[in-house]
């Protein structure tokens, strides 16, 4: 079974960092476009940015370039999303997704983790 | 990048009701749009790709239809379980852009 599974609940203080993860199983971790999508409270999604683990290749949305870091370690199957200085406005979930189709064309989202809730207040 | 509205913002529908939402890119993405459905708490699920194809498991009173920048999807006959947020998604180029999502509540 393909999963992608999370990291946990984090709650952390205006200027600190943080790097979540997504860690991929049942599939060869190389071959597939993982993705970061935002979604902030009561709003709707919002795609951030996407890396292929094989070569680590990474796009950004413009809305996010230079906000946030996508990684990878294809030794351990697992995706990053790190922040050096996390805002408020950095509060949301935030959810990993795996391009379902094989290889380095873009498509969609299937399957997605379970959601990484990061909560930022003084 | 591409822009992706979709319309309604939100609506309200009976059980057995026909659904339509539609989502309009701002250029021509060549049939490469997926729809989610969201449900509270939840993390979205896939429901269709390239425009009208219809994902493993997924019910077929689902449907999608539509070319070129205009899109829709349809529900035929609203069912309990499909009262939940809807988004399309445009993978046509990067960044890839959802809509703002369509909720569909029950009147």
């Amino acid at each position: 079974e393909v999963q992608l599974v999370q990291s946990g609940a984090e709650v952390k203080k205006p200027g600190e960092s943080l790097k979540i993860s997504c860690k991929g199983s049942g599939y060869s971790f190389t071959s597939y476009w993982i993705g970061w999508v935002r979604q902030m409270p009561g709003k709707g999604l919002e795609w951030m940015g996407i890396i292929y683990p094989g070569d680590s290749d990474t796009r950004y949305s413009p809305s996010f370039q230079g906000q946030v870091t996508i990684s990878a370690d294809k030794s351990i199957s697992t995706a990053y999303l790190q922040w050096s200085s996390l805002k408020a406005s950095d509060t949301a979930m935030y959810y990993c997704a795996r391009h379902e189709r094989v290889g380095r064309n873009q498509n969609w989202f299937d399957p997605w983790g379970q959601g990484t809730l990061v909560t930022v207040s003084s | 990048d591409i822009q992706m509205t979709q319309s309604p913002s939100s609506l309200s529908a009976s059980v057995g009701d026909r659904v339509t939402i539609t989502c309009r890119a701002s250029q021509g993405i060549s049939n490469s749009l997926a729809w989610y459905q969201q449900k509270p708490g939840k993390a979205p699920k896939l429901l269709l790709y390239a425009a009208s194809r219809l994902e493993s498991g997924v019910p077929s009173r689902f449907s999608g239809s539509g070319s070129g920048t205009d899109y829709t999807l349809t529900i035929s006959s609203l069912q309990p379980e499909d009262f939940a947020t809807y988004y399309c998604q445009q993978y046509y180029s990067t960044p890839q852009t959802f809509g703002q999502g369509t909720k569909v509540e029950i009147k």
